[in-house]
């Protein structure tokens, strides 16, 4: 089975903290997303990466960062966490190619 | 236009009825198109993909796509109270690693 592991199921951090979260996937993909999940919203893309290092913007990059250092590990970095922010934060891979996405199960973030 | 639209629930169908689900897309060159289902507080999980115009069945579900309509459904058949989730559309290109997803349907199945 794909793993796909969130560091952190539930997070409460202060305003303008710097704030990572952190994602592993065990299967070997090269693509790597984060979402976040919002009421009425749906899932909107933050970030993805196709490749180590390499990194592109998605629909709402702004006041986020993201680091890949290594191929199974994607991290995705607050900058200054304001209260914005709170959200369910899903982290997804998928393999090469045009197929679905694995999701891991997800970290809550409360920035108060 | 959202990239993907899906229509806005919620849903309540009797336990043994069918639930039907409809997406639509903007883009033509969609390629590929998933359907996820979503317990509350619990991450998507894939359930169907489809990739050629037509039906395709999986056990109690049948995803049907339409690339002319630019229209994608999910029927569940014989709906279980375990049915009641909320189901995500999701959408991607040729050769585009990213997945657009509709904001989803909540749908409750009555016992």
């Amino acid at each position: 089975d794909v793993k796909v592991t969130q560091s952190s199921r539930y997070l409460v951090k202060r305003t303008g903290e710097k704030v990572f979260l952190e994602c592993v996937q065990d299967m070997d993909h090269e693509n790597m997303f984060w979402y976040r999940q919002d009421p009425g919203l749906g899932l909107r893309l933050i970030y993805f990466s196709y490749d180590v290092k390499m990194k592109e913007k998605g629909d709402i990059p702004e006041g986020y960062s993201v680091s890949r250092e290594k191929k199974e590990r994607f991290s995705l970095i607050l900058e200054s966490a304001s209260t914005n922010q709170t959200s369910m934060y899903l982290c997804a891979s998928s393999p090469t190619g045009v197929t679905e996405a694995f999701f891991g199960q997800g970290t809550r973030l409360t920035v108060v | 236009q959202k990239e993907v639209e899906q229509n806005s629930g919620p849903l309540s169908v009797p336990e043994g009825a069918i639930a039907s689900l409809n997406c639509t897309y903007s883009d033509r060159g969609s390629q590929s198109f998933f359907w996820y289902r979503q317990y509350s507080g619990k991450s998507p999980e894939l359930i169907m993909s489809i990739y050629s115009n037509g039906d395709k069945e999986d056990g109690r579900f049948t995803a049907q796509l339409n690339k002319a309509s630019q229209y994608v459904s999910l029927l569940i058949r014989d709906s279980q109270p375990s049915d009641s989730a909320t189901y995500l559309c999701a959408v991607n290109k040729e050769d585009d690693y990213k997945l657009s997803f509709g904001a989803g349907t909540t749908v409750t199945v009555r016992a």
